[in-house]
């Protein structure tokens, strides 16, 4: 089975931490992504990668950096995190992009800036 | 770009019978694909269904079905037979030539005993 795991369920951090979220998998999937998820507004594409070192914006990624130093990780970072981020993140990782593929999601993050 | 509606925010269904959730799709392009993801509470996001817009025969897996209109840009969740586990929020997510995931503000079902 595909695991894709995040390293924390959940966070707390003041306005102005630069936070770190963290997603890995063992599939080695060539594919990950961030997604920030809000009621009513379902998932919104933050960040993908397609491969090591390769990164591509998403819909939303003002605020946001990523990191994919490593194929099976990848971090999502919040410079300077304001009480906007507060949210449901959620990573997930496919083996390809089109639409045969399907994305592997981990658990979420609920981050809390205060 | 293309935009995904869930008109239904919250649904409920009684056990063992069968509940329709709704979704419907804009856009100019003519191949894509669309999905009906499941988020069970407190648990991750697993891929239900898959739909193929050239393929015009809807797509089934055991007790969930597609009722895919294309003209009408209209892709319909039907779950029979609804079960406890059922319970959860379904996102609709429309994936076109950019291949990436656009999602509906999904639709939380409740499941009654």
């Amino acid at each position: 089975d595909v695991k894709v795991t995040q390293s924390s369920r959940y966070l707390v951090k003041r306005t102005g931490e630069k936070v770190f979220l963290e997603c890995v998998q063992d599939m080695d999937h060539e594919n990950m992504f961030w997604y920030r998820q809000d009621p009513g507004l379902g998932l919104r594409l933050i960040y993908f990668s397609y491969d090591v070192k390769m990164k591509e914006k998403g819909d939303i990624p003002e605020g946001y950096s990523v990191s994919r130093e490593k194929k099976e990780r990848f971090s999502l970072i919040l410079e300077s995190a304001s009480t906007n981020q507060t949210s449901m993140y959620l990573c997930a990782s496919s083996l390809g992009l089109a639409g045969a593929y399907e994305q592997y999601f981990g658990p979420g993050t609920r981050l809390t800036v205060t | 770009a293309q935009t995904v509606t869930q008109s239904q925010p919250e649904m409920s269904v009684q056990e063992a019978e069968t509940v329709t959730l709704s979704c419907t799709y804009d856009t100019s392009e003519s191949d894509y694909y669309l999905f009906w993801y499941k988020q069970p509470p407190s648990r991750q996001m697993i891929l239900v269904i898959r739909q193929e817009a050239y393929k015009q025969q809807n797509a089934t897996e055991n007790r969930f079905s597609v009722n895919f209109q294309k003209a009408a840009k209209s892709f319909s969740l039907k779950i029979s037979d609804s079960q406890l586990g059922d319970a959860a929020m379904y996102f609709c997510a429309y994936m076109g030539a950019g291949n990436m995931l656009t999602f509906g503000g999904g639709t939380r079902l409740m499941v009654k005993p």
